[in-house]
């Protein structure tokens, strides 16, 4: 089945380090990826996306994330974390075979001084 | 572009009452969603919609529950009657074509909490 998986809960990093969160995702085919962030109390905001082309995207806020068909991920990374990204990160996925669209459970970022 | 727009923001209601939550859409953007986020459940699809038709409505929870979109601008959410398991946020998101590698534009959501 099509689907997409955070495999992190809940991660926790210090102000100023680099932050990796992880996604994996079942397509058959190519999949479209993206991810969203939503800050509490918020709607969720896209960060970045991916359907085609480099593998390699640039996001909003920093925020960059690395297609790897052969590992089936889509890792969002930032090289130096503020305290304003702590918040609850989504990774989705639809795929050009039919209207499926899935979101992840989310990871909840908290970020310490 | 003023986004999505969602109303109320917040409503309280008592079981048993009817509920009605609203969606404008961004203009030009041809698919709409509904999603409910909880705690447990965490963020699930209810229903959309492309070119104002319900394309897939299997997240619906029950027969409680029922969506409209009459026109491009403008769609609702009903819940009748509502109940304390109801309680959640809810939220609309649009999206430019129907297609999945356009992205979905989320609203602010409605925290709906039924007593």
């Amino acid at each position: 089945a099509q689907s997409v998986t955070q495999p992190d809960i809940h991660i926790t990093v210090s102000e100023g380090a680099s932050l990796e969160l992880r996604c994996n995702y079942s397509y058959g085919a190519t999949p479209y990826l993206f991810w969203y962030v939503q800050s509490p109390g918020q709607g969720l905001q896209l960060l970045l996306k991916y359907f085609s082309g480099d593998t390699l995207v640039q996001g909003i806020k920093g925020f960059e994330a690395e297609f790897k068909r052969s590992q089936s991920s889509f890792n969002l990374r930032k090289p130096s974390v503020h305290w304003s990204d702590a918040a609850e990160y989504f990774c989705a996925g639809g795929s050009n075979t039919g209207n499926q669209f899935y979101f992840g459970t989310g990871t909840s970022l908290t970020v310490i001084p | 572009d003023a986004g999505v727009i969602q109303s109320p923001r917040h409503e309280v209601t008592e079981m048993g009452q009817e509920v009605t939550l609203r969606c404008k859409p961004i203009s030009g953007h041809n698919s709409l969603f509904w999603y409910r986020q909880t705690m447990m459940r965490g963020l699930e699809l209810l229903i959309y919609f492309n070119n104002n038709v319900p394309i897939d409505d299997s997240g619906m929870p029950e027969d409680r529950f029922s969506a409209k979109m009459p026109n491009a601008s403008f769609s609702t959410l009903k819940i009748q009657p509502s109940e304390p398991r109801d309680s959640a946020v809810y939220f609309c998101a649009s999206r430019r074509g129907t297609s999945e590698s356009y992205e979905q534009y989320f609203g602010p959501g409605t925290r709906l909490t039924v007593t």
